[in-house]
């Protein structure tokens, strides 16, 4: 069966500092590869996807920058974190049905 | 922009009664159509979907129903329950990456 694990599950950052959150993915190959944020009371606003190792679309400007050096491994990065940076990340993959799977998400402050 | 519209922010429902989230979309070319309940500090979890070709889905005490010439979608939940008190999120499916574009939520309280 197919699983998705996201880490850490919180992290508490000082502004300036930066930033790296990790995703990997077991039993599926090529998934599409998701990054949402998810600011308090508010809904989902995707980050980046991806479709392919070293295929990265980003969605919105912004201070973060995504990565995906294997398969099945999806890289959220910064190097400058921002007050505005704090919220719930989270990380998907997509399915050959087309369905979206979730991974646990990461609470990041930022300090 | 918000691709997707969802109402109402938030929901308050009797046990045993029916909740009605509203959602609608403009892109004619998004192709599948999810529901994900999310508890907090969980992640969102896959409830049902539907594709545009179908007009109604039911699992259980969950239905989609499907207006594809407005361009609009609904989660009805019969026989509400307390442990049904979630947020709900409607979805999208779209473009180059099959990205997913998901509505502002709504919070259900179902009260005992």
């Amino acid at each position: 069966s197919q699983t998705i694990h996201q880490w850490p599950a919180t992290l508490v950052q000082p502004v300036g500092s930066p930033l790296s959150l990790e995703c990997t993915v077991e039993g599926t190959s090529n998934p599409n590869l998701y990054w949402y944020r998810q600011a308090a009371g508010r809904g989902l606003q995707l980050l980046f996807y991806s479709v392919g190792i070293g295929q990265i679309s980003s969605e919105v400007p912004q201070n973060l920058s995504a990565s995906r050096p294997q398969d099945r491994q999806f890289i959220l990065s910064s190097k400058k974190l921002l007050l505005s940076d704090s919220g719930f990340y989270l990380c998907a993959y997509g399915t050959g049905a087309g369905k979206a799977f979730f991974g646990q998400g990461t609470r990041l402050t930022v300090v | 922009q918000q691709q997707v519209k969802q109402s109402p922010q938030s929901l308050i429902v009797q046990k045993g009664g029916i909740s009605i989230i509203n959602c609608a979309y403009e892109n004619t070319a998004f192709d599948y159509f999810p529901w994900y309940q999310q508890f907090p500090g969980k992640g969102p979890a896959l409830l049902i979907a539907i594709r545009p070709d179908v007009s109604e889905k039911k699992e259980g005490r969950f239905t989609i129903s499907f207006n594809k010439s407005a361009k609009q979608f609904s989660l009805h939940i019969m026989d509400s329950q307390p442990g049904d008190s979630a947020t709900y999120f409607c979805a999208a499916r779209g473009g180059t990456g099959n990205q997913f574009y998901f509505g502002t939520g709504t919070s259900l309280t179902v009260i005992p």
